[in-house]
């Protein structure tokens, strides 16, 4: 069965600065990999996936996430932080070889810091 | 504009009532996810349904919840006795068509059981 880890509950970035919100994931065959956001009172915005091919994705609003199949990790990334990127973040797993469900991670809240 | 849409947004019943929550794809979709969200938790799987049958559901979804496609388009989740623990955002998530790999959130319906 598939599995996300998000190790931290809060993160806390003075705006303007980098961000990395962390996730590890455990699946039995091959990962399809996705951050979502939500931002308050609202649903799950899809912001990036990985599927295959470049480890490096690209997504919505500058973010980005690096693929590491060795350390099972698919961290959430963006060089410069804004004020309006706070919100919950959800690292989801799909197990490309079951066609499967999304399991989501329990979330990391992101508060940048004006 | 939202690849899947719910109804109602917000609906407050009492303790042992049934409740029926909606949810229209823009698209023909054929797989559908129900997913539940406790005020700012971890979001949980329910059930998945493919070709107007359960595919998978989660230990949560027990026999006081059903999901049926009515009509070919809607989608809906019911929950015949209401019960305090039921109060939680539920969302609805599909694949843009039938070889997509990012599933799309609704918006969400609250669920508050009073």
């Amino acid at each position: 069965a598939q599995s996300v880890a998000q190790p931290e509950d809060q993160v806390n970035v003075a705006e303007g600065n980098p961000l990395t919100v962390k996730c590890t994931y455990s699946v039995s065959g091959n990962p399809y990999l996705f951050w979502y956001v939500q931002y308050p009172n609202r649903g799950l915005q899809f912001l990036l996936k990985y599927i295959t091919g470049d480890n490096l994705v690209k997504g919505s609003y500058g973010f980005e996430a690096e693929f590491n199949k060795s350390q099972t990790s698919f961290h959430l990334k963006k060089p410069s932080a804004l004020v309006s990127d706070s919100a919950l973040y959800f690292c989801a797993v799909r197990d490309m070889n079951r066609d499967d469900k999304i399991i989501f991670g329990k979330g990391t809240r992101l508060h940048i810091l004006p | 504009e939202p690849e899947v849409t719910q109804t109602p947004s917000h609906q407050v019943t009492q303790m042992g009532q049934e409740v029926i929550l909606r949810c229209v794809p823009i698209s023909n979709h054929l797989y559908f996810y129900w997913y539940r969200q406790i005020l700012g938790q971890k979001v949980e799987f329910l059930v998945s349904f493919y070709n107007n049958e359960i595919s998978e559901k989660s230990e949560i979804f027990d026999d006081q919840f059903s999901v049926e496609r009515p009509d070919g388009s809607n989608f809906t989740l019911k929950i015949r006795s209401t019960k305090l623990e039921d109060s939680a955002m539920y969302f609805c998530a599909s694949p843009r068509n039938y070889s997509g790999n990012t599933i799309y959130f609704g918006e969400g319906s609250w669920l508050t059981v009073v």
